[in-house]
């Protein structure tokens, strides 16, 4: 089964700076991709998707790059806010209805 | 705004009781999915569902079962809790075809067993 490491936290920021979450995995074929987040005393949510090699999702300004050669699906945001704290997640998709998730990365944006 | 309602955002429970975690969802989903959160190990299916009266385990099915008799609720059941089942409960559903990885989760219920 398919299966995703991703960048362990917690991740510190202050507002503004640029936010980095590496995500790698490794699948049978070639999934779709996707970054939940959650926000505080919240269920998971979808950020962003990505359906094919080389394609870029975004969303509330964060971006990540659909990279088949890496097996990789980093996550970026170039000026983080305070409301971006929360829980990021990658998950590779499945054929049998199945997300893998990762062990999920708490980030905390201070002002 | 579409939903997933989980009926019960904390419960408190004993060792070797039976529980219910209900699950409603109003967006004529297919699939649910129950999932178990705990610190350092993220998300972990517990089972899900395709269809009406339709099952499959997922990756920690033992100690839980599941019943799908409408397509709108799914329920997972404890029959016996014990004090490691106390975790974040989360419930989710998604359509078929091509978006069903795009899943729509509820806000989560807390147990604890003692």
């Amino acid at each position: 089964g398919n299966s995703v490491t991703q960048m362990e936290g917690p991740v510190t920021l202050s507002e503004e700076a640029f936010l980095t979450i590496n995500c790698t995995y490794t699948a049978t074929g070639y999934p779709s991709l996707f970054w939940y987040v959650q926000y505080p005393g919240e269920g998971l949510q979808l950020l962003l998707k990505a359906t094919k090699a080389d394609d870029k999702g975004s969303n509330k300004g964060f971006e990540a790059t659909y990279r088949k050669e890496t097996t990789s699906f980093h996550l970026e945001k170039g000026s983080v806010q305070v409301s971006d704290s929360a829980v990021y997640f990658c998950a590779p998709g499945g054929s049998n209805y199945k997300l893998t998730f990762g062990k999920g990365t708490l980030l905390t944006v201070n002002p | 705004d579409v939903k997933v309602t989980q009926s019960s955002r904390y419960l408190v429970k004993r060792t070797g009781e039976k529980v219910f975690l209900e699950c409603v969802q109003d967006m004529d989903h297919e699939n649910m999915f129950w999932y178990r959160q705990d610190p350092g190990l993220g998300l972990r299916l517990i089972y899900f569902s395709y269809d009406v009266k339709m099952k499959e385990k997922g990756d920690i099915p033992e100690g839980y079962s599941v019943s799908r008799e409408k397509k709108e609720r799914f329920s997972l059941i404890l029959e016996s809790a014990s004090t490691n089942q106390t975790s974040m409960y989360l419930c989710a559903s998604s359509p078929r075809g091509s978006g069903a990885n795009v899943l729509t989760f509820g806000a989560g219920s807390r147990l604890t067993v003692l």
